[in-house]
């Protein structure tokens, strides 16, 4: 099944700990994307990645880092999280161009405290 | 701040009925549209796309229309069903941009039975 999968779902810590939410798609898909929700903001770009080696910074990139080594994989690394960062993250693929229909991860729901 | 906008932020409508949802945009220069449903704990679906040389296009129970002199968009259900109710969102491509979607904030659809 094609898909786009998130990891963990959920996940509650503390400001300073560093974590990463990892990102997969096995749909070949060369654009991939982070972004968070919040309430009454809607959808944030905080950085994409048009192919291997090749990432670039969305609206909201501050406290956020992202790595593509790989096609199918896109982590999204909070090095020292704040209360702030308290979100609904999505990762989304497309084929080739973020103007492309994206395919959205089922979301991480991050508490920092 | 963003450019595309929704109309209303909640609906509310009987089972059976026809939903409208509203989309306004600012830039006459995008050129992509896609319509997105977030269901409650989950990532957005792709529902329906439309570019800008077509002013209306169809899928199962589902038409988007594209009114460019107005820069308005909208997504008509037909026969709304419980399991429609949803968040949904627009997003929008601008043209000659970098080529990375715009969303807009959503609308909320309660279906009531």
């Amino acid at each position: 099944e094609a898909q786009v999968t998130q990891n963990p779902r959920y996940l509650i810590t503390v400001t300073g700990k560093k974590l990463t939410v990892t990102c997969s798609q096995n749909m070949n898909h060369e654009y991939m994307s982070w972004y968070r929700q919040d309430p009454g903001l809607g959808l944030r770009q905080i950085y994409y990645s048009m192919n291997v080696e090749a990432t670039d910074k969305g609206d909201v990139p501050e406290g956020y880092k992202v790595s593509r080594k790989e096609k199918r994989n896109f982590p999204l690394i909070l090095e020292s999280p704040s209360p702030n960062q308290t979100s609904l993250y999505f990762c989304a693929s497309s084929l080739r161009r973020g103007w492309e229909t994206q395919y959205f991860g089922p979301g991480t729901r991050l508490l920092v405290l | 701040g963003e450019s595309v906008g929704l109309h209303l932020p909640t609906l509310s409508v009987q089972e059976g009925d026809n939903s409208i949802i509203n989309c306004a945009y600012s830039n006459s220069a995008s050129d992509y549209f896609i319509w997105y449903k977030q269901e409650s704990g989950k990532g957005p679906q792709f529902i329906i796309d439309i570019r800008s040389n077509m002013d209306k296009r169809q899928g199962q129970r589902v038409t988007v229309l594209l009114n460019k002199t107005v820069k308005h968009l909208s997504l008509q259900i037909a026969a709304t069903q419980p399991g429609d109710s949803a968040v949904y969102f627009c997003a929008e491509n601008i043209r000659g941009s970098q080529g990375n979607l715009i969303f807009g904030k959503g609308t909320k659809l309660s279906v009531k039975p």
